[in-house]
């Protein structure tokens, strides 16, 4: 079994840029969740999706970030444009409806200058 | 949402058992406890999961009160390896648009030899 699967590991990037991070959940979860963590404000969870549909993105800290799930097998995190404090680990959380316990990927360490 | 309030920080030496416990006093009906545990560069990995009174797996015992407004992990004998942050979460165990699995600061439990 594969896991999460994130992409970049790592990005470095300039002030104004495009970020994407995408996602690969496990096969068969229907939950998937994107998080991000920082020394100063720990995990937080950004959005979260069921069966592909966003239910919730309260999380998401200002219009620049948005996230798609197009399908059961991929999502996307975009950050448009980035800026330095949106330097974190942003990391993919997928579980099965039911199961209750989250699988994470090893996470995309961003480094916005 | 339920918060819940964990020590900062722990010390314990190799060999000891180590007790983590977690607060949650507005913890609802519907809602689990699931602890995970975060190694540095690493996302976090779930550990145990609960509901009420107790439960063991391989590696760690979780004991919940009856009122459930707390609840305490287990970790018996120690190694160094088990130096990490450890999470815990009260949430519902079925997705759904209310599974907002929220991490709270965690607790870095630091072994030494």
């Amino acid at each position: 079994d594969a896991g999460v699967i994130q992409s970049p590991r790592h990005e470095v990037t300039e002030m104004g840029q495009e970020v994407t991070l995408r996602c690969k959940p496990i096969s068969g979860h229907n939950s998937l969740f994107w998080y991000r963590q920082t020394m100063m404000r720990g995990l937080e969870l950004l959005i979260y999706f069921n069966n592909n549909v966003p239910i919730d993105d309260s999380g998401m800290p200002e219009d620049r970030f948005s996230a798609k799930m197009p399908n059961a097998s991929f999502s996307t995190l975009k950050i448009q444009p980035s800026e330095p404090r949106d330097s974190a680990v942003y990391f993919c959380a997928s579980s099965a409806q039911g199961a209750g316990e989250l699988f994470f990927g090893e996470g995309s360490r961003l480094t916005v200058l | 949402l339920a918060k819940t309030t964990q020590p900062i920080s722990m010390d314990s030496y190799e060999g000891q058992e180590v007790n983590i416990t977690c607060s949650h006093n507005n913890i609802a009906t519907n809602d689990y406890i699931t602890w995970y545990q975060q190694f540095p560069s690493q996302g976090p990995r779930f550990i145990i999961q609960g509901y009420k009174t107790k439960v063991t797996n391989e590696v760690a015992s979780l004991f919940i009160p009856a009122d459930r407004k707390s609840s305490t992990l287990s970790l018996p004998r120690v190694s160094l390896s088990d130096t990490a942050v450890y999470y815990c979460l009260v949430g519902e165990r079925y997705g759904g648009a209310t599974n907002k699995l929220i991490f709270g600061t965690g607790t870095l439990l630091a072994v030494q030899p």
